[in-house]
């Protein structure tokens, strides 16, 4: 299985601050990376596909980028609704695999 | 819009099958693929599997002595059989839409709200 390492695992941060995640894959996924988004009781709501692009009603300041087995998601200025754990994943092979997850925290 | 919901029973004891269904609304469940993902209490997203319309199925070597997935295109729905649960395996259960195949990264892009299954005695 591939496997996706999320780092830090949990993150303290203040509305308006540039935050930004990393997520290792064990092998090159190629552009087969995607970033999640969960709050609370809530499904996962699909943020970046395909490394960089945005899912369609996500604010723009949001984005993804990296290659091959390494990639980050940047928040430009946190707002107040995006507190939440954020997930990557991986669909270039089966078993998909995610990330374990990170936690945004308000400091 | 898209919608998934999920239904099934939220309690079940030990060794018994586990049966949801998740019924598409808002779309045709043809020409798609479509997956079962599961999230244990305080954990991670795992996996299920998926199927595709046409009823071809991949599911996670993991579980795959004990899940079946399967399509009624008539109702738009498709079903999620888990056997011999045990505890670790109470989780909430997601349906979604994918892998999209048309989407650079091929993600999951629908989703249920999913649905808590507890297994206890």
């Amino acid at each position: 299985d591939i496997q996706m390492t999320q780092s830090p695992s949990s993150l303290s941060a203040s509305v308006g601050d540039r935050v930004t995640i990393t997520c290792r894959a064990s092998q090159s996924i190629r552009n087969y990376l995607n970033w999640f988004q969960q709050k609370p009781g809530k499904a996962p709501k699909l943020l970046i596909y395909g490394i960089s692009s945005l899912q369609s009603g996500v604010p723009s300041r949001f984005s993804g980028s990296g290659s091959g087995t390494d990639f980050t998601l940047t928040i430009s200025s946190l707002q107040p609704e995006d507190f939440a754990t954020y997930y990557c994943q991986q669909s270039y092979m089966t078993p998909y695999t995610f990330g374990q997850g990170t936690n945004l925290e308000l400091k | 819009q898209v919608q998934l919901q999920e239904s099934g029973p939220g309690l079940m004891k030990p060794s018994e099958t586990l049966s949801l269904t998740c019924t598409v609304s808002g779309g045709s469940i043809s020409s798609y693929y479509w997956s079962w993902i599961r999230q244990p209490p305080g954990k991670g997203l795992e996996w299920i599997g998926y199927l595709y319309y046409s009823g071809s199925t991949n599911y996670n070597p993991s579980l795959k002595s004990r899940v079946t997935i399967s399509v009624d295109t008539s109702k738009n729905q498709f079903s999620l059989k888990l056997s011999s649960v045990t505890a670790a395996d109470t989780a909430v259960y997601y349906c979604a839409r994918g892998p999209v195949t048309v989407l650079q990264g091929q993600p999951f892009d629908y989703w249920g709200q999913g649905t808590l299954v507890t297994v206890s005695s």
